[in-house]
């Protein structure tokens, strides 16, 4: 099974609205990261946070991390139509394989 | 220009045949990395090499194969395809760990079908 796992599979919002998306892994992590992929392109990497974080900001992205529940979640403040997309958070474990391992994604719909 | 680039975009093929994807960059990276992403399942590791002489399977290299020809080239065969490896293929690249905490740049991907 994938170590991250989104909630909800997919999100419909209006213009102006926020978009919350969640995430939770199963194992000890060194940073977890938000990908964000436009239809049939490539992974954009939008925000990494570290395991000794707790929040953290980049223009209208909000980040928290909960280390003791393994789970993090992405807040998207003031959505447009631009930020359809397809949003992925990934880990990176402290041991075992040094690679990411990412989620299944939520497919978030603005509408405008 | 690109900073991850893969070839073919796009590519159908028969079941049984050879099929090589290939992958450069120009961001100097050590790091590169092969996912494949099927509807619904996310990204999925297949192997990933730290530098020419480091080679990893990652969760599902079976049926795969890799080379790190140079720094900048990292290459993905498909030894006899097969039906269920129609998917969308993925190149990465990211720096040394610490220096750039593992942020990974994506490739624009290649479509594979295999009838």
């Amino acid at each position: 099974s994938q170590q991250g796992e989104e909630d909800p599979q997919a999100l419909s919002i209006q213009e102006g609205e926020n978009a919350t998306m969640n995430c939770s892994y199963k194992t000890s992590i060194n940073n977890l990261q938000w990908y964000r992929q436009n239809s049939g392109r490539g992974l954009v990497h939008l925000i990494l946070i570290r395991s000794n974080e707790r929040e953290k900001h980049s223009g209208r992205l909000r980040v928290t991390l909960d280390t003791s529940k393994k789970s993090s979640s992405l807040l998207i403040t003031a959505s447009r139509a631009a930020d359809t997309a397809s949003y992925f958070c990934a880990t990176f474990p402290n041991t075992g394989r040094r690679a990411l391992t990412f989620g299944s994604g939520t497919r978030l719909q603005v509408q405008p | 220009d690109a900073d991850v680039t893969q070839t073919p975009r796009n590519r159908i093929t028969k079941t049984g045949k050879r099929i090589m994807l290939e992958c450069s960059q120009t961001k100097g990276h050590d790091r590169m990395y092969w996912y494949r992403q099927d509807p619904g399942l996310g990204l999925r590791l297949i192997y990933y090499s730290f530098d020419v002489k480091d080679i990893n399977k990652g969760e599902i290299s079976d049926g795969y194969s890799v080379s790190r020809q140079a720094q900048a080239k990292f290459s993905l065969s498909l030894e006899s395809a097969i039906p269920n490896q129609t998917a969308l293929y993925f190149c990465a690249t990211s720096g040394l760990a610490g220096a750039l905490y593992n942020e990974q740049f994506f490739g624009p991907g290649t479509r594979l079908t295999v009838l």
